[in-house]
């Protein structure tokens, strides 16, 4: 069974600018997370998506955005790329809420210059 | 809110030494607790886990009791190997699993 995926793995953006990141869950997977992890914070959880539907919020500023797709497959967006948003993004997918496992994809690493 | 503090890294280590971990945890209810493994370059894995009090979790050597007196998983392994080195977060999940909270991560060097 393929691993949770994530696209790009490397990405360099430019301050003001805009991004877009995917994640496709474990094949059969529902609920998929998404963490911010950066050598200062450590990991902080950005949201949570189960059947399309945001079951849970971190604690973000309204730039970072998410959305499931019917498939599962999720993406997160930022929006006017602060410096501060240089950090490594990890999507974990679990069969469904309460499922108290995750599976973490390998990351897709954002540099904002 | 709830919340997982463990030891500060980075932590060596020569080859063969007896490894700990420590983790405690802040929690309302009845959390799920983990210990997930971070090779470089790499994603987090899960390495074990404890779903209730005074269960033991174990893989690959790795060992962590639920303690629900002294709130603490710590994690230990008797004789850790230069493939061992990685970084090591504790977490738990609340009682409905509906979010994850993570520690700050250890750092493990093994030295051979």
């Amino acid at each position: 069974k393929a691993g949770v995926t994530q696209t790009p793995r490397y990405l360099i953006k430019t301050r003001g600018q805009q991004v877009t990141l995917s994640c496709s869950p474990i094949s059969g997977h529902r609920s998929v997370s998404w963490y911010q992890q950066t050598p200062g914070q450590g990991l902080q959880f950005l949201f949570e998506y189960f059947s399309e539907t945001q079951r849970n919020k971190g604690n973000f500023p309204g730039r970072f955005s998410g959305r499931q797709f019917s498939n599962s497959r999720s993406e997160m967006n930022v929006s006017t790329l602060e410096l501060g948003d240089s950090a490594l993004y990890l999507c974990a997918s679990s069969s469904g809420p309460s499922s108290y496992e995750q599976y973490f994809g390998p990351g897709t690493r954002l540099t904002v210059t | 809110g709830d919340s997982v503090t463990q030891m500060e890294g980075p932590v060596t280590l020569s080859e063969e030494a007896f490894l700990t971990i420590n983790c405690t945890y802040t929690a309302t209810g009845y959390p799920s607790l983990f210990w997930y493994v971070q090779y470089p370059g790499e994603g987090l894995q899960l390495l074990l886990k404890a779903t209730k009090a005074d269960d033991k979790g174990s893989n690959k050597g790795f060992e962590a009791t639920y303690r629900k007196e002294t709130t603490s998983f710590h994690l230990e392994k008797g004789s850790v190997q230069v493939s061992d080195s990685a970084v090591y977060f504790c977490a738990l999940s609340d009682s409905g699993g509906n979010q994850f909270y993570f520690g700050t991560g250890t750092s493990l060097t093994v030295i051979p």
